[in-house]
């Protein structure tokens, strides 16, 4: 089975720049996180997706990043502007989204996108 | 912000020890996850522990649960030089919303396996 795709898995930009993320979940995936792992520490969550519904978007700072899903299938992230503080690595992942059973809902991660802020 | 703390944050042994990291949580929770990091990947999912069980082992790992400490630890047992990662813990937590939940990961341990 294919994993999660993300892309670019490396960017470099200056401050003030913009920039984008896409991720494509696992097939079936009703559930799909984005999550931001600043340099020696863990992922934090930045945006939850059920379907092409945001769940969760508390810990994301809206003045200049958003995200959408509007198949309900890929994601995009965008930064704009970028700032030196969000360099860092971006992480997508996705989860089955069993709502019966919340034991059943192991997150799959994709290789991330490492964001250099210049 | 960040709930389960794992300690030590680094850890370096011997090829053929056993490595013994611990999280911490605040609050109570459904089930606790851990996961490995190699240098520059994503995360993958080692095992799942649920609120109502206490020990659970898979291949050379074996996690506990004490609830009542608020506390998990994972074992891995004859280390090998690429079990080289980090390994978060993440909990989830009690979540009433769309029947999806989410994950609160710790700030890892690093552990090095020298050959």
């Amino acid at each position: 089975e294919a994993g999660v795709a993300q892309s670019p898995r490396y960017k470099i930009i200056e401050k003030r720049q913009s920039v984008a993320f896409w991720c494509n979940p696992i097939s079936g995936h009703a559930t799909l996180y984005w999550y931001q792992q600043i340099l020696g520490q863990g992922p934090k969550l930045l945006i939850q997706f059920q379907n092409n519904g945001v769940v969760d978007d508390s810990q994301l700072p809206k003045d200049r990043f958003s995200a959408e899903r509007l198949k309900g299938v890929d994601s995009t992230l965008k930064i704009q502007p970028a700032k030196l503080e969000d360099s860092a690595v971006y992480l997508c992942a996705s989860s089955f989204g069993d709502r019966v059973n919340r034991n059943n809902n192991e997150q799959f991660f994709g290789p991330g996108t490492r964001l250099t802020v210049l | 912000s960040q709930q389960g703390e794992e300690d030590p944050r680094a850890l370096s042994i011997q090829e053929g020890e056993n490595a013994t990291m611990n999280c911490s949580y605040k609050t109570s929770i459904n089930n606790l996850q851990w996961y490995r990091q190699n240098s520059g990947r994503g995360l993958v999912h080692l095992i799942l522990i649920r609120s109502n069980e206490r020990e659970k082992h898979s291949g050379r790992l074996r996690v506990t649960l004490d609830t009542s400490k608020k506390s998990s630890s994972l074992l891995i047992t004859a280390s090998r030089a690429a079990d080289t990662a980090s390994y978060f813990c993440a909990t989830d937590a009690s979540y009433s919303g769309a029947g999806s939940y989410q994950l609160t990961f710790g700030k890892g341990t690093k552990l090095s396996v020298i050959p």
